[in-house]
């Protein structure tokens, strides 16, 4: 069975200073994505990660995948209040659209 | 390109009712699943729908059925509701529901059983 767990749960930082969330995972997948919650509100996509070594960044956020230690990991850079937010990874359970959820990461970037 | 689409954005209901959701996915997407979200149990899969058939189920009991149509959309019931079914319930679309396909999220659908 596929497991997806993220750490931290829970995480508060200062305007300006860098963080990493992680997302590990119990079995082999090929997709690997990063989505964006504000509270009352639904999912955004922030990433898509395909292969092994891939990284992505938009913005203040760098996402990058390695698959033979089944982790991905969320960078953040220089954290602005605007990314105050929770954020999820998810892993593809199969080539459909079955995607297994992390439980979250809760940040709060305060000033 | 319009977003997903979900209705009611709200219901309220009671014990032993059932409900029934609806999905509308980005045009030109094929597949469509559905997840339930609630504050104990985090994001969980319920079922996708790829060309009107079932491609995915999770592990919910079967008061939790679905169905899609020839244009795409698609709808979620759920009979006989208890309490512990008050959720956000979240339909997502993707093109051909694999490959590279990035899934797109609806707005919810918050359901309350009192």
């Amino acid at each position: 069975e596929l497991k997806v767990e993220q750490n931290p749960l829970f995480l508060s930082m200062q305007e300006g200073k860098n963080y990493t969330i992680y997302c590990n995972y119990s079995t082999t997948s090929d997709r690997l994505y990063w989505y964006r919650q504000d509270p009352g509100k639904s999912l955004e996509s922030l990433f898509v990660l395909l292969s092994n070594g891939a990284v992505k960044q938009e913005g203040r956020l760098m996402a990058s995948l390695d698959t033979k230690a089944r982790l991905s990991t969320l960078h953040i850079t220089a954290a602005v209040h605007d990314l105050s937010a929770t954020y999820f990874c998810a892993v593809a359970y199969n080539q459909g659209g079955k995607l297994i959820f992390g439980q979250g990461t809760e940040l709060s970037v305060k000033p | 390109k319009a977003g997903v689409t979900q209705t009611p954005r709200y219901l309220i209901k009671t014990r032993g009712q059932q409900v029934t959701l609806s999905c509308s996915p980005i045009s030109g997407h094929r597949s469509v699943s559905w997840y339930q979200q609630t504050p104990g149990q985090g994001l969980q899969f319920l079922f996708e729908y790829f060309s009107e058939t079932q491609r995915n189920k999770g592990n919910f009991p079967g008061r939790f059925s679905g169905r899609q149509f020839s244009n795409s959309r698609s709808e979620m019931n759920v009979s006989t509701l208890e309490l512990g079914d008050s959720a956000l319930y979240l339909c997502a679309s993707s093109g051909a529901g694999g490959g590279t396909d990035t899934q797109y999220f609806g707005p919810g659908t918050r359901l309350t059983v009192l």
